[in-house]
């Protein structure tokens, strides 16, 4: 069966440090790979998408990379700010589009 | 520029009793999709559609179904209600391209 796995569950840094944010998969076959941001009770906004032909991608202070011969991609978030504090998800995706989630990593930026 | 509405946002049900969870979306989308999340866990995959009178079940369809009569609207339905069926729905849709998907604010379902 095919998994999307999110470590470490949860994660609390102090203003300012760099966000290291993983995300592995069983199957490297994925058509792409897309991280996403959830805020309490909201729903979710897209933040970068890799397609399987890339290495990484990158938008302002946020840049993910993907490995699919290690099956894993990773989210880094610069220089972190109080409102980069959410939940953030990965999802692999199939060529109809459907997305596979991770659990996700709770992010607490403290002051 | 609305999105993707679902309504309600809330809702209350008793084992046995069924609702339709209502999703539009004003982007001329084809792709719509239904997922639950459970706490603590990624979202699954209910239903989806790729078009109007298109649907096909996801990862976790069973005590579901879905319609989709109208590129602007595609309802979950849930007959015979479960405390299983206790989550957080979200609907969402997106254009050809793969990315750009939009996600609706979710509706939170309780069944007791």
């Amino acid at each position: 069966k095919q998994e999307v796995t999110q470590i470490p569950a949860a994660l609390s840094v102090p203003e300012g440090e760099n966000l290291v944010l993983n995300c592995s998969f069983t199957d490297s076959a994925i058509y792409n790979l897309q991280w996403f941001r959830q805020d309490p009770g909201k729903g979710l906004t897209s933040l970068l998408l890799i397609q399987s032909s890339q290495r990484e991608q990158t938008s302002g202070r946020l840049n993910a990379s993907l490995d699919k011969s290690s099956g894993r991609s990773t989210l880094y978030i610069a220089a972190s700010q109080p409102g980069d504090s959410a939940t953030y998800l990965c999802a692999r995706t199939d060529s109809w589009g459907k997305l596979q989630f991770g659990a996700g990593t709770q992010v607490v930026v403290t002051p | 520029n609305a999105g993707v509405t679902q309504t309600p946002k809330f809702r209350i049900l008793k084992i046995g009793q069924s609702m339709t969870l209502q999703c539009t979306q004003d982007m001329n989308h084809n792709y719509m999709y239904w997922y639950r999340q459970d706490p603590g866990m990624g979202l699954k995959l209910i239903y989806y559609s790729v078009g109007a009178g298109i649907t096909d079940k996801g990862e976790v369809p069973n005590g579901y179904n879905v319609s989709r009569s109208t590129t602007e609207d595609f309802p979950l339905r849930l007959e015979l209600a479960a405390p299983s069926q206790t989550s957080v729905y979200f609907c969402a849709s997106r254009p050809e391209t793969i990315y750009g998907y939009t996600f609706g604010s979710g509706t939170r379902l309780t069944v007791v």
